[in-house]
């Protein structure tokens, strides 16, 4: 079946740290990719997209790049900010009959620290 | 970007009561879902909202307990029934369009 997974959290940083968060998915055919971040108290919001293998998806200073031989689309950026405190969800979308699927990953919870 | 908004925000409702929550989409949404998140939880699809029939619902999840509406293209409501503490939850509604799924801010729901 398809599914994502994240890598767990909590993950705590200092302001200006590199930041990897992995995402791993199992998918028949070839599903669209996203990231997709809740700042606290608040819905969620699409950060980035990748629709086919070797896209780079980047917004805001955070990319990821859609993996196919490693079914990976790890989320990536350079130097964080307190700012940047949130959960992120890795998502996957699939074409099951006529319609898109969803699935999230269960979200990673980053928390940078000044 | 699609532009999503959902009232109310937050409501703090008694057990036994229900609570309907509206969602207001632009034009550039197709489809329309609801989606349910529980405290420290992921995302879990509840239904799809169907345009002027009944919503496809998820397994686990019931029209008698999360009926929804979508009158027109841009406007759906989902009605939670018969609240209990374990309904509470973030109720997020969500469009499709432009390849893309987005979310509406979300309406988080206390049941005492």
């Amino acid at each position: 079946g398809n599914s994502v997974t994240q890598m767990e959290g909590p993950v705590t940083l200092s302001e200006e740290a590199f930041l990897t968060i992995n995402c791993t998915y199992t998918a028949t055919g070839y599903p669209s990719l996203f990231w997709y971040v809740q700042y606290p108290g608040e819905g969620l919001q699409l950060l980035l997209k990748a629709t086919k293998a070797d896209d780079k998806g980047s917004n805001k200073g955070f990319e990821a790049t859609y993996r196919k031989e490693t079914t990976s689309f790890h989320l990536e950026k350079g130097s964080v900010q307190v700012s940047d405190s949130a959960v992120y969800f890795c998502a996957l979308l699939y074409y099951g009959g006529s319609q898109g699927n969803l699935i999230f990953g269960k979200g990673t919870k980053l928390s940078v620290k000044p | 970007s699609a532009v999503i908004s959902q009232k109310p925000s937050r409501d703090i409702c008694q057990r036994g009561t229900s609570l309907t929550i509206q969602c207001q989409v632009d034009s550039q949404v197709t489809m329309m879902f609801w989606y349910r998140q529980q405290p420290g939880q992921s995302l879990t699809l509840i239904a799809t909202a169907n345009q002027g029939s009944e919503a496809t619902y998820e397994s686990g999840f019931v029209i008698d307990k999360f009926p929804i509406s979508r009158p027109n293209l841009t406007f759906s409501t989902l009605t939670v029934s018969n609240m209990s503490p374990e309904d509470s939850s973030i109720y997020l509604c969500s469009g499709w369009g432009q390849e893309t799924q987005y979310f509406g801010p979300g309406t988080r729901l206390l049941v005492l």
